[in-house]
């Protein structure tokens, strides 16, 4: 099946740090999704993508869908202990009613 | 109001037990969904209801029983589960059923099948 590489799969930083994330996948989505979870709850959406070359913003946070369509990066800026978590991609395409998720990136902040 | 509500928080079952798990969106959303997560890996599609007629199932066994009582409601329920059944189960909803343009999660059932 489809399948989306979401990179790095675990990363440790100090507080006030950027942190990259990105996802790549072989085939085209018309849709990047990023939510973060925290653990027993359920993920929450931080960033909707609709456009090739969108940049989002969202707070700290920035994501841009790429231009040729495959792929995704998020950007954390000024990394806080509360974004502590797991964050996932997702890629979606049109009329197939279902998203593709990434494997997740755990994000461990040291105060 | 970006809210999917489920009941309850956490289950813990037999394999001999009947229990049923329940999600609520008052967002006017076409579509809703079950995916089920495993500790630190991403969630699986279990099933997609569209305009309340079940659209996807994911070849998810029969001891797990969809049902949409109408356009805000949607149950799972469960039967004779396994062991290996336990997880994370996330109810999900979405305006639009083709285009998942954002698609919003509830909290959760952890559910521990004994």
């Amino acid at each position: 099946g489809q399948q989306l590489n979401q990179s790095p799969q675990s990363m440790f930083i100090q507080e006030g740090e950027d942190v990259s994330m990105n996802c790549t996948s072989s085939s085209i989505f018309n849709t990047w999704l990023w939510y973060k979870q925290d653990p027993g709850e359920g993920p929450v959406l931080l960033i909707a993508l609709y456009k090739a070359g969108e940049l989002t913003s969202n707070g700290r946070l920035t994501a841009q869908f790429g231009i040729t369509r495959k792929d995704s990066f998020l950007n954390i800026s000024a990394s806080i202990p509360s974004d502590v978590g797991i964050y996932f991609c997702a890629g979606g395409k049109s009329n197939t009613g279902k998203l593709i998720f990434g494997q997740g990136t755990t994000l461990q902040v040291k105060p | 109001d970006t809210e999917v509500t489920q009941t309850p928080k956490h289950l813990v079952m037999g394999m001999t037990n009947k229990k049923s798990l329940k999600c609520e969106q008052h967002m006017g959303h076409r579509a809703m969904y079950w995916y089920k997560q495993k500790a630190k890996k991403p969630p699986e599609l279990m099933f997609v209801y569209s305009y309340e007629k079940l659209s996807i199932n994911e070849s998810v066994p029969s001891r797990f029983s969809p049902e949409c009582p109408n356009s805000s409601l949607l149950n799972l329920h469960l039967h004779a589960l396994q062991p290996e059944d336990s997880a994370l189960y996330l109810c999900a909803s979405s305006q639009d059923p083709g285009s998942v343009e954002k698609l919003f999660f509830g909290s959760g059932t952890q559910l521990s099948v004994l």
